[in-house]
């Protein structure tokens, strides 16, 4: 596609529910980046995948989250048990990671959850 | 945590004004880049400067990068209403997933 695509644009759930975000990223980008931003704030990293290598899961706040990519394209963050704390909205990128290359980062215009 | 900050956290001008944003960081760094942010949705990508370079231009866009004090400067000269929004820099310090601070939210009154 012509961009990164995420869905959905915004989410409401209740407290203890499990929720699915989905990332579509730009065909051939091997990167996807997982982000989550609170209100005001800046980025804060949650997971990357790159190709087929094992994902770097270090930014995952807690258990509840995880996140996979299937068949090396969309990718899917799914927050089991809900709580209030994550409601943000999460951001999704991806980029070419070349070897060697500058790392520039494409985003998509992100889901934003609301847990109630 | 974030690694370094953006300053100001809020910014008023005037149409036509400069607008300066600074980013400082901590670590090392392969490169720094720019983005921003229209109404909390998605960022673009607006300049990357490379940890071996000073200073770098795109439009009415000029970065530059310090590296002995660890910061970078973003200028936006002759801005316009249409350039408010929220400017982030991103570190990339080798980890690929790049380090974001808690941004600049520029207001151009017009």
């Amino acid at each position: 596609g012509a961009g990164v695509s995420q869905s959905p644009s915004n989410k409401v759930t209740e407290k203890g529910k499990d929720v699915e975000l989905r990332c579509d990223p730009i065909s051939g980008h091997t990167a996807l980046y997982w982000y989550r931003q609170s209100l005001g704030q800046g980025l804060e990293f949650l997971i990357y995948f790159q190709g087929n290598s094992a994902p770097d899961k270090s930014g995952l706040p807690s258990d509840r989250f995880s996140a996979e990519r299937t068949g090396g394209s969309v990718s899917t963050l799914t927050i089991q048990r809900t709580q209030q704390e994550d409601s943000a909205v999460y951001l999704c990128a991806s980029s070419l990671a070349l070897a060697g290359s500058y790392n520039e980062q494409f985003f998509g215009p992100g889901t934003r959850l609301t847990v109630l | 945590s974030q690694q370094g900050e953006e300053d100001p956290q809020a910014l008023s001008i005037q149409e036509g004004e400069n607008a300066t944003m600074n980013c400082s960081y901590k670590t090392s760094i392969n490169n720094l880049q720019w983005y921003r942010q229209n109404s909390g949705r998605g960022l673009v990508h607006l300049i990357l400067i490379r940890s071996n370079e000073r200073e770098k231009h795109s439009g009415r866009l000029r970065v530059t990068l310090d590296t002995s004090k660890k910061s970078s400067s973003l200028l936006i000269t002759a801005s316009r209403a249409a350039d408010t929004a929220s400017y982030f820099c991103a570190r990339d310090t080798g980890r690929r997933a790049l380090t974001f601070g808690s941004g600049t939210r520029l207001q151009v009154q017009p």
